[in-house]
């Protein structure tokens, strides 16, 4: 199985703010690498996508980078509705997909 | 826009089976992968499995001996059967479609199945 790891699992920030989120594989996915938001309540919903690009839709303030073994989401400047926590998934191995414990993102 | 919905018993006692319909409209099921995967607090986001319109299957192996799916092309559903359920089985259970084998990019609601006698 390829192990997701996620940091910080929460952080504090303010409207405004640049945000960035971790992820990290037990063993490299060259670029297999998806990022998803969710609220409560909500089902995960899919920002970026191998790694850096963005899914229709999605505002420009996400983006993602990255590749093997590290990536990383940044938000560029947090709005309200981007309260929420957000998962990794790697896409390399399709015989088992799995997905990061999630950063939650809340109000400083 | 393609739309995806769960549905299917709530609870479910345990050592029985949990039996799950995903109805997909806005569009054809035909194409495309067809996903389950399911959330708890205690596992966070777990994928099950997923099946092609072809009928190829892929199972999470620590689910494998426990799933089935299938797909009914004709009316835009696929189906999820879980034998042997006990307490860990409780979660949200969510569909989703995977547009070209590496990414969900259509999920349906969620459907909590809470395992209790």
């Amino acid at each position: 199985d390829i192990q997701m790891t996620q940091s910080p699992s929460s952080l504090s920030a303010s409207v405004g703010d640049r945000v960035t989120i971790t992820c990290r594989t037990s063993q490299s996915i060259s670029t297999y690498l998806n990022w998803y938001q969710q609220k409560p309540g909500k089902a995960p919903k899919l920002l970026i996508y191998a790694a850096s690009s963005l899914q229709r839709g999605v505002p420009s303030r996400f983006s993602g980078s990255g590749s093997g073994t590290d990536f990383t989401l940044t938000i560029s400047s947090l709005q309200p509705e981007d309260f929420a926590t957000y998962y990794c998934q790697q896409s390399y191995n399709f015989l088992l997909f799995t997905f990061g414990p999630g950063t939650k993102v809340d109000v400083k | 826009q393609m739309q995806l919905q769960e549905s299917g018993p709530g609870l479910v006692k345990p050592s029985e089976t949990l039996s799950l319909t995903c109805s997909v409209s806005g569009g054809s099921i035909s194409v495309y992968y067809w996903n389950w995967i399911r959330q708890s607090a205690e596992k966070g986001l777990e994928w099950i499995g997923r099946i092609h319109t072809s009928g190829n299957t892929n199972y999470n192996p620590s689910l494998k001996s426990r799933v089935t799916m299938s797909v009914d092309t004709s009316n835009n559903q696929f189906f999820l059967k879980m034998t042997s359920v006990t307490a860990a089985d409780t979660a949200v259970y969510y569909c989703a479609r995977d547009l070209a084998g590496d990414k969900f990019d259509s999920w349906g609601q969620g459907t909590l199945v809470t395992v209790s006698s």
